[in-house]
């Protein structure tokens, strides 16, 4: 079963420009949530996705955003870069079944620089 | 706030020895879960083992075992024989039970690198 797939692994942009990013969850997970890895804030929750919809949402302004489509794959995009958003993006899946003990598989991480 | 509390930035530890990576939560809900990853360089983050609130007894899973001291807030990560491939990041996260369905949403500590030496 293939895992957690994230693309593009990594990612170069300039302030002002706006990116995407993408994910594949593993085949039968409902689930999608995003995170941002820094050195100095470790790892904060951006939002999660649960049939197609937003379902939690974590302390981020409005140009971090996200949607995910039918077959569950998600997409995360961050408008206006600032330098600060360089960071790793990991998005991780479940199968969302309630469970107290439900673990997140994540994926590798999407790199972004922005310079 | 739910806040989780990893102390030890760094640990170096011997080969086949074991080494207690120490975690700290802050909650004031009765039910919540307890988590550890494993970050290796390639950055993924690999679940490990995880504790109940609920959980009387400790949970282990191979090498790993958790050392849950409830009313302390403490949840620490146990790893017997160490070996040279242990060598990564591990974060102590939590999860909210009381999170109106959404299980996405983990508060993670910052960390800490372990390192073992040959």
């Amino acid at each position: 079963k293939a895992g957690v797939t994230q693309t593009p692994r990594y990612l170069i942009k300039t302030r002002g420009q706006q990116v995407t990013l993408s994910c594949s969850p593993i085949s039968g997970h409902r689930s999608v949530s995003w995170y941002q890895q820094t050195p100095g804030q470790g790892l904060q929750f951006l939002f999660e996705y649960f049939s197609e919809t937003q379902r939690n949402k974590g302390n981020f302004p409005g140009r971090f955003s996200g949607r995910q489509f039918s077959n569950s794959r998600s997409e995360m995009n961050v408008s206006t870069l600032e330098l600060g958003d360089s960071a790793l993006y990991l998005c991780a899946s479940s199968l969302a079944e309630g469970l107290a003990n439900e673990k997140l598989f994540f994926g590798s991480g999407t790199q972004l620089s922005v310079l | 706030a739910q806040k989780i509390t990893q102390t030890q930035p760094g640990m170096f530890v011997q080969e086949k020895e074991a080494v207690t990576l120490d975690c700290t939560y802050d909650t004031s809900d009765q039910s919540y879960g307890l988590f550890w990853y494993k970050q290796p360089s390639s950055g993924e983050m690999i679940f490990l083992i995880y504790q109940g609130s609920y959980d009387e007894q400790n949970a282990t899973e191979g090498r790993y075992s958790l050392n849950f001291q409830k009313a302390r807030k403490s949840a620490n990560l146990v790893i017997s024989a160490s070996q040279l491939g242990d060598s990564a990041m591990y974060f102590c996260a939590m999860r909210d039970m009381n999170y109106g369905g959404s299980q996405g949403n983990l508060i993670f500590g910052k960390g800490t690198k372990l390192s073992v030496k040959p």
